[in-house]
């Protein structure tokens, strides 16, 4: 069965600390993609990421990074320099191949709060 | 480009009373979703649409949800009789995959936040 992980329930930090976000994921697909979204206060889950299950290379865009191994079955989030902007609840998701049914999974969530 | 539209924000009921949402989804997006996500967690899937077929409602819980996506383009996500564990946030999305394809990135609206006295 599918499953997605944060055990991080809240993080806290001041700002300009790095902090890192973790996602590990269940699947017995070969082919899925792992999805990272921002939920900010307003509600709205805002698209960060996708990465395909074939492609393990990290991925930087600004001060976001993005850690995917598959021998852990993770997919972890760096926000490096974090903002006050920064704080919101992310979501990571895994959509499976099979089955064609688009299905996003999703995890719990982490709230990241940044304190200024 | 606009992105998903959904209304109302907000919305408060008695319990027992009737309830509908409405979606936009993205010009040119065929694939329409509906989610639920309840208080500290992550959505759910209620039912996903290509075109105006409801291909995946299994997690729709029909004898008091329905859902219809006429034209193809706008939804109505309704409830009858609304239950206190109602309450959630009905979040609609949109992608461009089709079917047999992978899917694309699912773009999400605001929500509709229902509270149920």
């Amino acid at each position: 069965a599918q499953k997605v992980t944060q055990a991080q329930t809240e993080i806290s930090v001041v700002e300009k600390e790095d902090v890192t976000l973790d996602c590990v994921y269940e699947t017995r697909d070969t082919t899925y993609y792992l999805f990272w979204y921002k939920q900010p206060p307003s509600g709205e889950l805002v698209f960060l990421i996708r990465r395909n299950s074939f492609d393990e290379q990290n991925e930087i865009s600004g001060r976001y990074s993005w850690n995917f191994q598959k021998s852990t079955s993770s997919f972890n989030f760096t926000i490096t320099a974090s903002q006050v902007v920064d704080s919101a609840v992310y979501f990571c998701a895994l959509s499976e191949y099979s089955g064609n049914t688009g299905k996003l999974i999703f995890g719990q969530g982490t709230t990241l709060q940044v304190k200024p | 480009e606009a992105g998903v539209v959904q209304s109302p924000r907000y919305k408060i009921i008695e319990k027992k009373q009737p309830v509908a949402f409405w979606c936009n989804p993205i010009s040119g997006h065929n694939t329409l979703y509906w989610y639920r996500q309840n208080l500290g967690q992550g959505p759910e899937l209620l039912i996903r649409y290509e075109n105006e077929e409801a291909v995946d409602d299994s997690q729709l819980p029909k004898d008091r949800f329905s859902a219809e996506r006429l034209k193809g383009v706008d939804s109505t996500l309704k409830i009858q009789p609304a239950e206190l564990g109602d309450s959630a946030v009905y979040l609609c999305a949109s992608s461009l995959a089709g079917t047999g394809m992978i899917r694309e990135t699912q773009y999400f609206g605001p929500g509709t936040r229902l509270l149920v006295l």
